[in-house]
C-alpha cells in the first residue's frame, strides 16, 4: 500500500520558533510537494521536489525553506513561525513523468503558532 | 495560468440520491490531466477519479464517475447512490502535461449525505 506519512498530526508553536515538518514516503517516487490548505482557498503548493536536493519554488514560497537530503524523506521549515502560517500542512507525492501520475497525500499536519 | 473554480461551497444530498459536484477549470494547454479529491474529517487526501484531456470517454471509478465536457471546460464530479461515508471536502484539481508536476486545486465542496 502507498504510505506518506507526516511526522506530526498536531503542533503548537510559539512566534519566532524555527519549526520542522517531515514527510517520508515509501513508494520511491521522484517528486514530493508540500501544501498549505487553508478554508475558501484549497490548497496552495509552497515547494515540490523533483529529485534529492533540488527544489522549487511552488506559489506562496514566502517564510518557508525545504530540504531534501534523501529520496524518501522531504522536510518543510518555518525559519521565524508566525501567526499567519497556522494552517493544515499538507504532503505528497508522486511519481514524475505521465499526466495520469497521481499524486499520494500524508494524513496532515495541523499547525497552530501562538 | 491555471484556474480550478469550484462554485459550491457546500451541499446537502438525501443519502441514496446522486449528487454533482461542479468543476470548471481555465487552462491555455492543450494537454492536462483533471483529479478529483475526497478528504474527510481525519485530514487525508484521497484520489477518486483521473480524466485526461485526449481521454475520448468520461473517467469512471466504481460509484464516481466524471461528467467532461472540454468545450466547457467543466469536469463535475458524479456521485451515484450516495452514502452516509461520502460526507466529506472534494477538490478537483488540474496538472498541465508538461512542464513541472504540481496540482493547482479548487476551493473545494463541502458535501453533507443526510439520512
Amino acid at each position: 500500500d502507498v504510505k506518506v506519512t507526516q511526522s506530526s498530526r498536531y503542533l503548537v508553536k510559539r512566534t519566532g520558533e524555527k519549526v520542522f515538518l517531515e514527510c517520508v514516503q515509501d513508494m520511491d517516487h521522484e517528486n514530493m510537494f508540500w501544501y498549505r490548505q487553508d478554508p475558501g482557498l484549497g490548497l496552495r503548493l509552497i515547494y515540490f521536489s523533483y529529485d534529492v536536493k533540488m527544489k522549487e519554488k511552488g506559489d506562496i514560497p514566502e517564510g518557508y525553506s525545504v530540504s531534501r537530503e534523501k529520496k524518501e524523506r522531504f522536510s518543510l521549515i518555518l525559519e521565524s513561525a508566525s501567526t499567519n502560517q497556522t494552517s493544515m500542512y499538507l504532503c505528497a507525492s508522486s511519481f514524475s513523468g505521465a499526466a495520469k501520475n497521481i499524486q499520494y497525500f500524508g494524513a496532515g499536519t495541523r499547525l497552530s503558532v501562538l | 495560468a491555471q484556474k480550478i473554480t469550484q462554485t459550491q461551497p457546500g451541499m446537502f444530498v438525501q443519502e441514496k440520491e446522486a449528487v454533482t459536484l461542479d468543476c470548471t477549470y481555465d487552462t491555455s494547454d492543450q494537454s492536462y490531466g483533471l483529479f478529483w479529491y475526497k478528504q474527510p474529517s481525519s485530514g487525508e487526501m484521497i484520489f477518486l477519479i483521473y480524466q485526461g484531456s485526449y481521454d475520448e470517454q468520461n473517467a469512471t471509478e466504481g460509484r464516481y464517475s466524471l461528467n467532461f465536457q472540454k468545450a466547457r471546460k467543466s469536469a463535475n464530479l458524479v456521485i451515484s447512490a450516495s452514502q452516509l461515508g461520502d460526507s466529506a471536502m472534494y477538490f478537483c484539481a488540474m496538472r498541465e502535461t508538461q512542464g513541472a508536476q504540481k496540482l493547482v486545486f479548487g476551493q473545494g465542496t463541502r458535501l453533507t449525505i443526510n439520512p
